[in-house]
């Protein structure tokens, strides 16, 4: 089945205490981009990456960090969360990089607590 | 960069009227505008997407509508059924650079 796995569904954890969200999409796709989803503000995009090693900054960058070091995976690393990054975290994926954007497909969302 | 206006905040109709949401963009070399739903608990789903050589399209029941020049664009939900009580986020971006920028969202309620 075709789709963009989050990892894990809900985590809790202290200040300070690195973490990493795991994305992984089995369609092949090119483009992939992490969301955070908070109350009244939206979707708001953290980070980006085109391509394989190709990776840029959305909207928020600021606490986190990507890597893209395979097509299919795209992690989202927090190396010393605050509670100001409790948030709904969402990995999308779409097919092709380029001037055309494609459809988005959502993962199943990850809720973060940062106690 | 790129500002996303979305109105209203929350939309209450009854079953089988239509509903309206409108999103208007700041930057006028964004070309790609697409409506995601995302109902309680899900995750958002891409509905309709609009480009900026179309001035308007339309799937079933939903349309999308696009004003270049006032820098606009509006989802239209025909005959709603309470299966459409959702959040709708519309969206922009310049195609080439996947900067997607989303409204902050409508939540639409259809009651029977």
């Amino acid at each position: 089945e075709a789709q963009v796995t989050q990892n894990p569904r809900y985590l809790i954890t202290v200040t300070g205490k690195k973490l990493t969200v795991t994305c992984s999409q089995n369609m092949n796709h090119e483009y992939m981009s992490w969301y955070r989803q908070d109350p009244g503000l939206g979707l708001r995009q953290i980070y980006y990456s085109m391509n394989v090693e190709v990776t840029d900054k959305g909207d928020v960058p600021e606490g986190y960090k990507v890597s893209r070091k395979e097509k299919r995976n795209f992690p989202l690393i927090l190396e010393s969360p605050s509670p100001n990054q409790t948030s709904l975290y969402f990995c999308a994926s779409s097919l092709k990089s380029g001037w055309l954007n494609e459809k988005l497909f959502f993962g199943s969302g990850t809720q973060l607590s940062v106690l | 960069g790129e500002n996303v206006e979305q109105h209203p905040s929350t939309l209450s109709v009854q079953e089988g009227d239509s509903a309206v949401i409108k999103c208007t963009y700041s930057d006028s070399a964004s070309n790609y505008f697409p409506w995601y739903k995302q109902e309680l608990g899900k995750r958002p789903q891409l509905i309709i997407d609009i480009r900026s050589n179309v001035g308007e399209k339309k799937d079933q029941r939903i349309a999308v509508t696009l004003n270049k020049t006032a820098k606009h664009f509006s989802l239209h939900i025909t005959e709603t059924q309470p299966e459409d009580s959702a959040v709708y986020f519309c969206a922009a971006s310049r195609g080439s650079n996947y900067k997607l920028t989303f409204g902050k969202g409508t939540l639409l309620t259809v009651n029977p």
